[in-house]
């Protein structure tokens, strides 16, 4: 059974920080995907990643993969207020015809002046 | 072009009640997710459809919780005989499902309370 675990779940940082966070998952996969959520709102897809070693930037943020370690990690590059949202990593299970995203807890990040 | 739209977006009900939620996918697009989320907590798996594919009804929590898809478009989820547990945001997504297209698209959620 495909497990995703995310670390920390609760995160509270100072405006021009750097910090990461971390995706691990249990079994083989072939894509795994970041999602945002602002507070009271739906969730917006940030990134996908499809192959090992595979980095995608936008703006603060950048995610990387290594799938021999099924680890994904999300950095945040000298954070800023409007970073504050919890991110989701999401991983495909695949059975057959049927794929599915398994999620992981989500990280709470609060930014803080 | 639109997004995954729901509705109500808020839905208050008496315990014992039964409740329908509708989803709206984006157009074309063939797989369509329920998913429940609690106050502060992640996103837990109801159902999902696929095509004319039967449904993976896996994560459905008890026989009260049903859903359907008519003509590969709308979907409703309907919840019978509503608890207070039952009270959580329920988010529908849509995707392509294009050969190595899984990323889902979310709609707003429809906030549900049971008194």
């Amino acid at each position: 059974e495909l497990k995703v675990e995310q670390n920390p779940l609760f995160l509270s940082m100072q405006e021009g920080k750097n910090y990461t966070i971390y995706c691990n998952y249990s079994t083989t996969s072939d894509r795994l995907y970041w999602y945002r959520q602002d507070p009271g709102k739906s969730l917006e897809s940030l990134f996908v990643l499809l192959s090992n070693g595979a980095v995608k930037q936008e703006g603060r943020l950048m995610a990387s993969l290594d799938t021999k370690a099924r680890l994904s990690t999300l950095h945040i590059t000298a954070a800023v207020h409007d970073l504050s949202a919890t991110y989701f990593c999401a991983v495909v299970r695949s059975a057959g015809n049927n794929r599915k995203l398994i999620w992981g807890l989500g990280t709470s990040l609060a930014v803080n002046p | 072009g639109a997004g995954v739209s729901q509705s109500p977006s808020n839905k208050v009900t008496e315990k014992g009640k039964d409740v329908e939620l509708r989803c709206d996918p984006i157009s074309g697009h063939t797989a369509l997710y329920w998913y429940r989320q609690s106050l502060g907590q992640g996103l837990e798996f109801l159902i999902y459809f696929q095509g004319n594919s039967a449904p993976d009804k896996s994560g459905l929590p008890s026989d009260r919780f049903s859903a359907e898809r008519t003509g590969g478009s709308v979907s409703t989820l309907t919840i019978q005989r509503t608890q207070q547990e039952d009270s959580a945001v329920y988010l529908c997504a849509s995707s392509p499902r294009l050969a190595g297209a899984d990323t889902q698209y979310f709609g707003p959620g429809t906030r549900l309370t049971v008194l």
